[in-house]
């Protein structure tokens, strides 16, 4: 039972452009919601997060938005740049105090 | 510097064989996890520790057996390993918060251990 969904596996954008991940759930306990960026060979890193009382995060480049009514949240990235090229997960849980359940990831290229 | 850090990097093994793969973390956090990512991608925590008892364990055959000596950390031991253990297996760190209270969702990862089972 797939919680948190991806249904992009890849996505391909040039430099300078928008990126846009999106992320499904379907567990209406879910409130606090992440992205983590994953290059080869190393560890998922925390990237940003929202809570459900939020529609809207934003840190840099990077916002994420989150439509409680249609259980969806986006990352976007603006502008794109080849260093984002990386696998984006998302990830969601029931308050901070609990586990976290990911998605399966979205490729991410961003080509010159 | 590394904050999280995993022994092997790479482990390739034969069926039936018993091993072990070691963490630790340098961030001064109070609660490790497990987490499996199989072929199919899925990033899955097996368990958590929080000051060295177990708080999370999910579904996972009793040939796992996670084993925390002090709170930095973390390591994981298969007995008899099968085919489908086959995965990356990442462990991670999280502080607590205010009163003890555990933060799960800011958790760093370690590099991750490639599992082979031939």
């Amino acid at each position: 039972d797939q919680q948190v969904k991806q249904n992009s596996p890849s996505l391909s954008v040039q430099e300078g452009r928008i990126s846009i991940l999106n992320c499904d759930y379907t567990n209406s306990m879910f409130d606090y919601f992440l992205w983590y960026k994953k290059y080869p060979a190393e560890g998922p890193t925390f990237l940003i997060s929202i809570s459900s009382i939020k529609d809207k995060n934003e840190d840099g480049r990077f916002t994420v938005f989150l439509n409680k009514s249609a259980k969806h949240l986006s990352l976007h990235i603006v502008p794109s740049q080849p260093g984002d090229s990386a696998v984006y997960f998302c990830a969601a849980s029931a308050g901070t105090a609990s586990k976290l359940t990911f998605g399966t990831g979205t490729r991410l290229q961003v080509t010159l | 510097d590394t904050a999280v850090s995993q022994t092997p990097k790479y482990l390739v093994t034969q069926m039936g064989n018993d091993k072990s793969i070691k963490c630790e973390q340098n961030l001064g956090h109070d609660t490790m996890y497990w987490y499996k990512q199989d072929s199919k991608k899925f990033l899955k925590i097996m368990f958590s520790y929080n000051n060295k008892e177990l708080i999370i364990n999910e579904t996972v055959p009793n040939r796992f057996s996670p084993k925390s000596p002090d709170k930095a950390h973390l390591n994981l031991h298969i007995n008899s390993l099968e085919l489908g253990d086959s995965a990356v297996y990442f462990c991670a760190s999280s502080p607590s918060g205010l009163a003890g209270i555990v933060i799960l969702n800011e958790q760093f990862f370690g590099p991750g251990t490639r599992l082979t089972v031939l």
